[in-house]
């Protein structure tokens, strides 16, 4: 798997956008960029995933460089419930084999009053 | 549907006794399954993952066990906890389509 960094954690006012920065300067052609979410003592929470287009659904937006070395979500009116550890991870998105999938540590996300 | 089910979601067991968590999925068949572990103020851990049934691949060696009987059950065992098994464990079928993945509700584990 191609690695990501991410920041340990970040601030966000409520009602602003969040904007999740991460690096995988090693992502192959063929990983798709995917994000996740965890909020306390829950499983993760599938959000967006994307190849090399800009990708928005319902939840967010995710905007991927031209090169796919790096990516940001976006949370484009945060609330209060965004408060959360978000993983972004890069992965083959077609696969009959398993591999190993590291979240790490992910961005911490505080959305403040 | 896909539905995860893993159970129990808390756990207390003394240091040197077993642990057994048992994970099951419905609505998909010959999935990938995982185990993961998340300590307190940490991110998630892959612990054990399995493409079919016998098949388990182990990425940190440890106190740990896995097997997959079944094509739908993975289990997590344990022969002697230490305190520093606690956790949150979590099972996850992580797809290979749109939809992503699925994880459990995740077991508290406390080890004392």
């Amino acid at each position: 798997d191609a690695k990501t960094t991410q920041p340990t954690s970040m601030d966000c006012a409520e009602g602003r956008a969040a904007n999740l920065p991460c690096n995988h300067s090693t992502i192959s052609g063929n990983e798709y960029v995917y994000w996740y979410r965890q909020i306390h003592s829950q499983g993760p929470q599938y959000i967006i995933h994307g190849l090399k287009n800009n990708e928005t659904n319902e939840m967010a937006s995710l905007i991927i460089t031209e090169d796919r070395k790096s990516s940001t979500l976006i949370l484009p009116h945060a609330t209060l419930r965004d408060t959360a550890v978000y993983y972004c991870i890069v992965r083959v998105g077609h696969s009959n084999s398993g591999y190993a999938l590291n979240f790490g540590k992910g961005t911490s996300l505080l959305v403040t009053p | 549907s896909q539905t995860i089910h893993q159970w129990p979601a808390t756990l207390v067991q003394p240091v040197g006794s077993p642990l057994s968590l048992e994970c099951t999925v419905e609505g998909t068949s010959n999935p990938n399954l995982y185990w993961y572990r998340q300590a307190a103020g940490r991110g998630l851990q892959l612990l054990f993952y399995s493409v079919g049934i016998g098949q388990i691949s182990s990425e940190v060696p440890q106190n740990l066990s896995a097997s997959r009987p079944q094509d739908r059950q993975f289990i997590l065992s344990s022969k002697k906890l230490l305190l520093s098994d606690s956790g949150f464990y979590l099972c996850a079928w992580i797809g290979w389509d749109r939809v992503g993945a699925f994880f459990g509700q995740g077991t508290r584990l406390t080890v004392v």
